[in-house]
């Protein structure tokens, strides 16, 4: 069975300085990772994804995210965070592969993203 | 705009009553979900239409609740006999594209608040 860990709740951030929010999976066979965001009042959407290859991910909006097997960690980072950037953000991993796409999604229970001026 | 639409974005109910709710992308795509998200939690899989065919029931997904998704296109959820810890925002999403370019596309959700 495959599960996500975000360790943290909530992340307060000054504007323009870099972030890094957690995410921790476990899985018993090989993995694809995603990183969504949800903004107020939308849907979810995806920021980046890890499937195969390079390690280090980057996805839309400045943020990049690092696959590191050996800590089973996915780590989502930005290096300067904009006002814009407050938002739920939810980590995801999937261990199949079915119809030409990673499915069955586990989520974690997301982060809150505070970004202060 | 992710292409799927909900309605409606938001239903309260008395708790016993029934509930529909109703997924339409933007246009027919092989592959939709629905998915539950409770307060301060991720979003938790509920079942996946592969066209009509219904594939894939969560344990999640009591006898109370039922999906079908017609002609393969729109799809609706139905809660019946609402209970109080129904209440959640469910969320359908279809995926688009295949291997690196595909990634699901999430609507807005419907709000539910039981009663």
């Amino acid at each position: 069975a495959q599960s996500v860990t975000q360790l943290d709740s909530q992340v307060p951030v000054f504007e323009e300085a870099p972030v890094e929010l957690r995410c921790n999976y476990s899985s018993s066979v090989s993995v694809y990772l995603f990183w969504y965001v949800q903004y107020p009042n939308q849907g979810l959407q995806l920021l980046l994804k890890y499937l195969s290859g390079s390690t280090l991910v980057k996805g839309i909006n400045g943020f990049e995210a690092e696959f590191n097997k050996s800590q089973t960690s996915f780590h989502l980072r930005k290096p300067s965070v904009h006002i814009s950037d407050t938002a739920e953000y939810f980590c995801a991993v999937s261990d199949r592969w079915a119809g030409g796409g990673a499915d069955g999604l586990t989520f974690g229970k997301g982060t809150h993203l505070i970004i202060q001026p | 705009d992710t292409g799927v639409s909900q309605n409606p974005r938001h239903k309260i109910t008395k708790r016993g009553q029934n509930v529909t709710f109703r997924c339409d992308p933007i246009s027919e795509h092989n592959r939709l979900y629905w998915y539950r998200q409770t307060l301060g939690q991720g979003p938790e899989f509920l079942t996946y239409f592969q066209n009509e065919a219904q594939l894939e029931k969560s344990r999640l997904l009591s006898d109370r609740f039922s999906a079908e998704r017609p002609k393969g296109s729109f799809s609706t959820l139905e809660i019946q006999r609402t209970e109080q810890g129904d209440s959640a925002m469910y969320l359908c999403a279809y995926r688009r594209g295949a291997a690196t370019n595909e990634k699901l596309f999430f609507g807005s959700g419907t709000q539910l608040s039981v009663l």
